[in-house]
């Protein structure tokens, strides 16, 4: 799989917007870019996905950089609840095994009050 | 609707001693995963199921670790004469199809295994 790499920490003041950014200067034009999260004692959810346009759902928005080897994931308005792991992978839609996600350290975001 | 749910949350068993976990993937989702996450470590695919297809269970580690699914719908993991090294998180997921690229995957809260 195409790797991603992502800041290990970053810090936000709540109520405050949030850019966590993804670099993957690898990917192909078949990966998918995906973010998930991970609070603390809980299991993985899922975030936001997006192929070449930029994304928006109830939880983000995913900003990706028309070279796609970049991508940005924006939490409008961080509440305390949005402190966690998050994790920037890449999905190839041609098929194949690669419904196995893998994980790497991710970005902890921490959120203060 | 509900989420994927898992039992127990916490399970503390003896070293040698069997284990047996279980997922309650969401309604409808026809596909169901394991992994296991270690302490400060990623996630580690163990299998995948699809509907009637065989599964992958190509992320087992050993013999000692199997799952079913029944029904196509519930699934136990069952780890036998367990190790100190199967202390970790068992998480498992379910999504819709199964499919690549798009398809989500929606995790339950995991399944603590601590072997003593």
């Amino acid at each position: 799989d195409a790797k991603t790499t992502q800041p290990n920490s970053m810090e936000s003041n709540e109520e405050e917007p949030v850019h966590l950014p993804c670099n993957h200067s690898t990917i192909s034009g078949t990966d998918y870019i995906h973010w998930y999260r991970q609070l603390p004692s809980q299991g993985p959810e899922y975030v936001i996905h997006g192929l070449t346009s930029n994304v928006n759902n109830r939880m983000a928005s995913l900003a990706i950089a028309e070279d796609r080897k970049s991508s940005t994931l924006i939490l409008h308005r961080a509440t305390l609840r949005d402190a966690a792991v998050y994790y920037c992978i890449l999905r190839d839609g041609s098929g194949g095994s690669n419904y196995k996600l893998t994980f790497g350290k991710g970005t902890l975001l921490t959120v203060n009050p | 609707g509900a989420g994927v749910s898992q039992s127990p949350s916490n399970k503390v068993t003896e070293k040698g001693k069997d284990v047996e976990l279980r997922c309650d993937p969401i309604s409808g989702h026809t596909a169901l995963y394991w992994y296991r996450q270690s302490l400060g470590q990623g996630l580690e695919f163990l299998i995948y199921f699809q509907g009637n297809s065989a599964p992958d269970k190509s992320g087992l580690p050993s013999d000692r670790f199997s799952a079913e699914r029944t029904g196509g719908s519930v699934s136990t993991l069952t780890i036998q004469r367990t190790q100190q090294e199967d202390s970790a998180v068992y998480l498992c997921a379910s999504s819709f199809a199964g499919g690549p690229g798009t398809d989500t995957q929606y995790f339950g809260p995991g399944t603590r295994l601590t072997v003593l």
